[in-house]
């Protein structure tokens, strides 16, 4: 079964900041990466797929990149309601998550 | 637009079942696979299984298998995720999701608002 390790588990950060965050797969999952946003008390929402293909919605400030077993988010300037958990995930194995927190 | 609106709260005791309903509109019942992920209090989220809501086939996580069953009825759009012998530490919100394509890709476009299970003597 494919671990999926995020790191970090935590990030301070202040609003205009740009941000990575990083998925890595125990082994190989070719570009099917999902990432995920959520905020307390919500559901999930999906923000990116196939590892770099922005969802319906989503703010050209994210985007996604990587492919095999690394894979990154990157926010490049952070907006106040950008401070959430972000999970990956790969078919039936979610991240255990990063959160993003105002600094 | 698309939605999936989940059954309201549950509160159960060991050893019962619970049996959460996902209503969906604004798309093709029939044109996506379902999927079910819970996310204890506090915790990451997990994936349980789906249902191919054409077929009725269904793929469920080891960890699940011979506790729960996923059913739906097309005539309501409606999916259900039914779980057995509950214990305190399936205490969790449960929510469906959508999958983005019509052949069960894992990529979740659409959630349920999630429905809180509370398992407690």
């Amino acid at each position: 079964e494919i671990v999926l390790t995020q790191s970090p588990a935590t990030l301070s950060l202040s609003p205009g900041e740009r941000v990575t965050l990083s998925c890595r797969a125990s082994q190989s999952v070719s570009s099917y990466l999902a990432w995920y946003q959520q905020k307390p008390g919500q559901a999930p929402r999906l923000l990116i797929y196939e590892a770099s293909k922005r969802a319906t919605g989503t703010p050209a400030r994210f985007s996604g990149s990587g492919s095999g077993t690394d894979f990154t988010l990157t926010i490049s300037s952070l907006e106040p309601e950008d401070f959430a958990v972000y999970y990956c995930q790969q078919r039936s194995t979610f991240g255990q998550g990063t959160r993003l927190e105002i600094k | 637009q698309v939605q999936l609106v989940q059954s309201g709260a549950e509160v159960k005791k060991p050893g019962a079942s619970v049996k959460v309903s996902c209503k969906a509109s604004g798309y093709t019942f029939t044109g996506n696979y379902l999927h079910w992920v819970r996310q204890a209090p506090g915790q990451g989220l997990e994936w349980m299984g789906w249902i191919n809501p054409n077929s009725g086939g269904t793929d469920y996580a080891q960890k699940f298998q011979g506790r729960v069953t996923m059913t739906r009825d097309t005539s309501i759009s409606t999916a259900y995720m039914e779980l057995n012998r509950l214990r305190s530490d399936d205490t969790a919100v449960y929510y469906c999701a959508r999958d983005r394509v019509n052949y069960g890709d894992y990529q979740l476009d659409y959630w349920g608002q999630g429905t809180l299970v509370t398992v407690s003597s």
